[in-house]
């Protein structure tokens, strides 16, 4: 089974912060996602990845950047936290064509 | 601009009944749909999906129904049980290498 692992499931931090989000899959996938989930918006798309070093904004890219060095990693960083960024995010990673995987979450907290 | 809907925020159903989820969407291009669900504390989980060559997909429980002309999909879940309690996701892409667009969910409560 493809496996997505996010490092964190909970994360609490204070407004201004650099904060660092990382995900990791292990079946070799050359698309990577990240999403945030708020009630009544669903998963709103950050940014993605189509292959090492590449990145494409999202619906919301506004306050967020992401780093792809290996293939396996996708990493989504909040430059400064606002409160406005307390949410759950979901990184998830598919083959071309396919459906995605998607990895438990973590629930932000900024404060 | 939401181009995929899901306009029912919650369901609630009675045990043994059928559940049926509905999704919209505007964008003519999109050609593949799929239904996620998801648990609290737990990433969404690929459910059923449909091309738009076809009109009905069926696994197990769950169809799901595509109507092309009025742009729209329901999903149908019979017997419906407490376990499928869940936040239900739509989602479409276009092209083999799109990036999926999801509904903003509903969440489906069955009532023993």
């Amino acid at each position: 089974d493809v496996k997505v692992t996010q490092s964190s499931r909970y994360l609490v931090k204070r407004t201004g912060e650099k904060v660092f989000l990382e995900c990791v899959q292990d079946m070799d996938h050359e698309n990577m996602f990240w999403y945030r989930q708020d009630p009544g918006l669903g998963l709103r798309l950050i940014y993605f990845s189509y292959d090492v070093k590449m990145k494409e904004k999202g619906d919301i890219p506004e306050g967020y950047s992401v780093s792809r060095e290996k293939k396996e990693r996708f990493s989504l960083i909040l430059e400064s936290a606002s409160t406005n960024q307390t949410s759950m995010y979901l990184c998830a990673s598919s083959l071309v064509g396919l459906g995605y995987t998607f990895g438990s979450g973590t629930r932000l907290t900024v404060v | 601009d939401q181009q995929v809907k899901q306009n029912s925020p919650s369901l609630s159903v009675q045990e043994g009944r059928i559940s049926i989820l509905n999704c919209d969407y505007t964008n003519s291009m999109f050609d593949y749909f799929l239904w996620y669900k998801k648990y609290p504390a737990e990433g969404p989980t690929f459910l059923i999906s449909i091309s738009s060559i076809k009109d009905k997909n069926e696994d197990g429980r769950f169809t799901v129904f595509l109507n092309k002309s009025a742009k729209h999909l329901s999903l149908h879940i019979v017997p419906s049980q407490p376990g499928d309690s869940a936040v239900y996701f739509c989602a479409a892409k276009r092209n083999q290498g799109g990036k999926l667009i999801f509904g903003q969910g509903t969440e489906l409560s069955v009532k023993p």
